[in-house]
């Protein structure tokens, strides 16, 4: 079945480290996005991708890093930089970027020790 | 500034009953599209409907209508006869043209969590 999974569904980040959520899709789009969910909160931009190997930064990439190497992949790094990291993830994808219909993974729960 | 408002936070609502989630947008583009997205507890964002700024025609879908009206800037989503699966967190998402740094991405609006209880 084509569709959109992310990994590890919890992740829990000690200080100071680094951590990477895993994003793949089997759609064949091109252009994936990366949100952030707060409790009580729409969801915000962090970073999107229309084409491999290029990539932009959204509305809150500060901390925050990704690469698009592959299609199908766009895993995103949150960084020591990224003070409030405990959030939920969510990475989408869609045909072209364009306003096209963005689809969305399960989401990955991030949780600082 | 919040492009995409919904203004009621909780519904609450008894098995059958209809409800009428509200969205409120803000856009200087005559071209852009609005969306509704569901967020069962599972997480996982849910995609219900696309329309575009040119296409004003109500849109029925079994149990789901929207009311789109351009005169008052509202893109309005009613459950007929709600169930229980209904509960979850409802999301109104507005793309406009490219602007600045965030291309053609989705503003959302804050979500309203809907309860149907038995």
């Amino acid at each position: 079945d084509g569709g959109i999974t992310q990994s590890p569904k919890y992740l829990f980040r000690k200080e100071g480290q680094n951590v990477t959520l895993s994003c793949e899709q089997n759609l064949n789009h091109d252009a994936m996005y990366w949100y952030r969910q707060d409790p009580g909160q729409g969801l915000r931009l962090i970073y999107y991708s229309q084409i491999v190997n290029d990539f932009q930064k959204g509305d809150i990439a500060e901390g925050y890093s990704v690469s698009r190497e592959k299609k199908e992949s766009f895993p995103l790094t949150v960084t020591s930089a990224q003070k409030n990291p405990t959030a939920f993830y969510l990475c989408a994808s869609s045909i072209v970027q364009g306003q096209e219909t963005q689809y969305f993974g399960p989401g990955t729960r991030l949780l600082v020790l | 500034a919040q492009k995409v408002t919904q203004a009621q936070t909780e519904i609450s609502v008894v098995e059958k009953e209809d409800v009428t989630l509200d969205c409120v947008y803000e856009t200087r583009d005559t071209t852009y599209y609005l969306f509704w997205y569901k967020q069962p507890p599972s997480g996982e964002l849910v995609f219900l409907i696309r329309r575009n700024s040119f296409d004003e025609q109500n849109e029925i879908s079994g149990r789901y209508s929207w009311n789109f009206q351009k005169s008052t800037s509202s893109f309005n989503f009613t459950i007929t006869a709600s169930q229980v699966v209904d509960s979850a967190v409802y999301f109104c998402a507005l793309s406009e043209a490219e602007i600045g740094n965030s291309g053609y991405a989705l503003n959302f609006g804050k979500g309203t969590s809907l309860l149907v209880t038995p």
